[in-house]
């Protein structure tokens, strides 16, 4: 167990919905990171925020959007859903300071109908 | 941006032999992992290794930075070693995001 938790494991939706994957990172982590694993494109960074401020963007599509809350989990938002989007999303953690080490949370698995 | 390959794509293996997983990377990086993904999807850390030699279990990995590759070693390979294996680094002069390779495919057969 990585400590980082995710949910909901899994969910299925159909095009055009908006559906929003929550994150918590391990205690004392600041930075979340999100990932997507599809099957065309593998696994890529999204973006990442530290300590509730947005610090990179990666191949992050409009439609989507991220934050970070005060107690520090975070929200990945996934509007105006294609089949395209369904895939395995990740959130990450790490302490951003003294380490840099990724942890992954369980992923959540999207279906888009 | 940096470029990560991994060898070779796929590797199946009799319970008990031993293996050597093998990534290459473009540029200078500050943090290096390596990952096994179950066949549940589960993204596993096995080493945080941007330099040197680390052990654990039956799993060791080397890094050498200033020659741009990493290596994984399984050994006595059991069927719960099955999935894949990701490399994963850090950029030194990008932000934290971890790029990751295609990964190698095991299989071990009993």
């Amino acid at each position: 167990d990585s400590g980082v938790t995710q949910t909901p494991k899994h969910l299925i939706t159909a095009t055009g919905q908006r559906v929003t994957l929550r994150c918590s990172p391990r205690s004392g982590d600041l930075s979340v990171y999100w990932y997507q694993q599809s099957l065309d494109q593998g696994l890529q960074f999204l973006i990442q925020y530290y300590n509730g401020e947005e610090r990179a963007k990666g191949n992050i599509l409009e439609r989507f959007s991220a934050q970070q809350f005060p107690d520090l989990h975070s929200e990945l938002n996934l509007s105006s859903l294609e089949l395209g989007d369904s895939a395995l999303y990740f959130c990450a953690s790490s302490a951003s300071t003294d380490s840099y080490e990724q942890y992954f949370g369980p992923g959540t698995r999207l279906t888009v109908t | 941006g940096i470029q990560v390959e991994q060898s070779p794509p796929d590797l199946i293996l009799q319970e008990g032999a031993n293996s050597t997983l093998r990534c290459n990377f473009s540029d200078s990086v500050n943090n290096l992992q390596w990952f096994h993904q179950n066949p549940w999807g589960q993204l596993i850390n096995l080493f945080y290794i941007p330099s040197g030699t680390k052990q654990n279990g039956r799993l060791s990995a080397t890094t050498v930075a200033t020659e741009r590759y990493s290596l994984l070693y399984i050994s006595s390979s059991q069927t719960t070693d099955s999935g894949v294996y990701f490399c994963a680094v850090d950029y030194r002069f990008g932000n934290e995001k971890l790029t990751f390779g295609t990964g190698t495919r095991l299989t071990i057969i009993p």
